[in-house]
């Protein structure tokens, strides 16, 4: 069985622009999660998706948004890149609630590496 | 508030020698706990979760932990540690239902050999 893929591996962006990563979750997931991995910031939550809607955000600002498609893969967007956006974005996924007690484990993609110039 | 600490930044252990990263947790429901590794440059792989029973849980590439309510921790183990295992290492917590995970800031182990 496949796991999470991510695409882009790296992504080289310059102030200001706007960056699009990509996610696709292990098949029967429906729930996909992004956080961002910076260095000396840790692991931090930024989106949850479940069935196409967003349920949950962390503190980010608006111009970290995304959406899920009805085939449940994910984007990421960043717009108006800055220098601290650099980071290790992870896209995780897990299964839906209703299929019993392993529904909250969630399984994690290689990642993308965006650097900011 | 929620939240997970490591108290160990960086651990240096020779190979064949015993392991155990520490995890100490803050939360106000019962927690579901996991240990998730990760090699240079890579993502997250799972190695163990706990969600409930057995308070001593078995996961991949012979590691365990252990759950201890009255401590608040869920500490990784390991008996005979090998050159593979330098990586870095996170506990997380998180709620039923799926929602975000919260990490703690990350374990370095290091195996000489």
């Amino acid at each position: 069985e496949a796991g999470v893929t991510q695409s882009p591996t790296h992504l080289i962006k310059t102030r200001g622009q706007q960056a699009t990563l990509r996610c696709s979750p292990i098949s029967g997931h429906t729930s996909v999660y992004w956080y961002q991995q910076a260095l000396g910031l840790g692991l931090q939550f930024l989106l949850w998706y479940d069935e196409g809607e967003e349920r949950n955000r962390g503190n980010f600002p608006p111009r970290f948004s995304g959406r899920q498609f009805p085939n449940y893969s994910s984007e990421l967007n960043v717009n108006a890149l800055e220098l601290e956006d650099s980071a290790l974005y992870l896209c995780a996924s897990s299964s839906p609630v209703e299929a019993g007690p392993n529904t909250d484990t969630q399984y994690f993609g290689p990642g993308t590496r965006l650097t900011v110039l | 508030a929620q939240s997970v600490t490591q108290p160990d930044i960086h651990i240096t252990v020779s190979e064949g020698a015993s392991l155990e990263l520490r995890c100490n947790y803050s939360y106000g429901a019962t927690p579901y706990l996991f240990w998730y590794v990760q090699s240079p440059g890579q993502g997250l792989q799972l190695l163990l979760k706990y969600f409930s029973g057995d308070t001593l849980v078995q996961g991949i590439k012979g590691f365990e932990a252990e759950f201890k309510r009255s401590q608040s921790s869920f500490n990784l183990r390991k008996p005979s540690v090998h050159w593979s295992d330098a990586a870095e290492y996170f506990c997380a917590v998180g709620p039923y239902n799926t929602d975000k995970l919260i990490f703690g800031t990350g374990t370095r182990l290091q195996v000489f050999p």
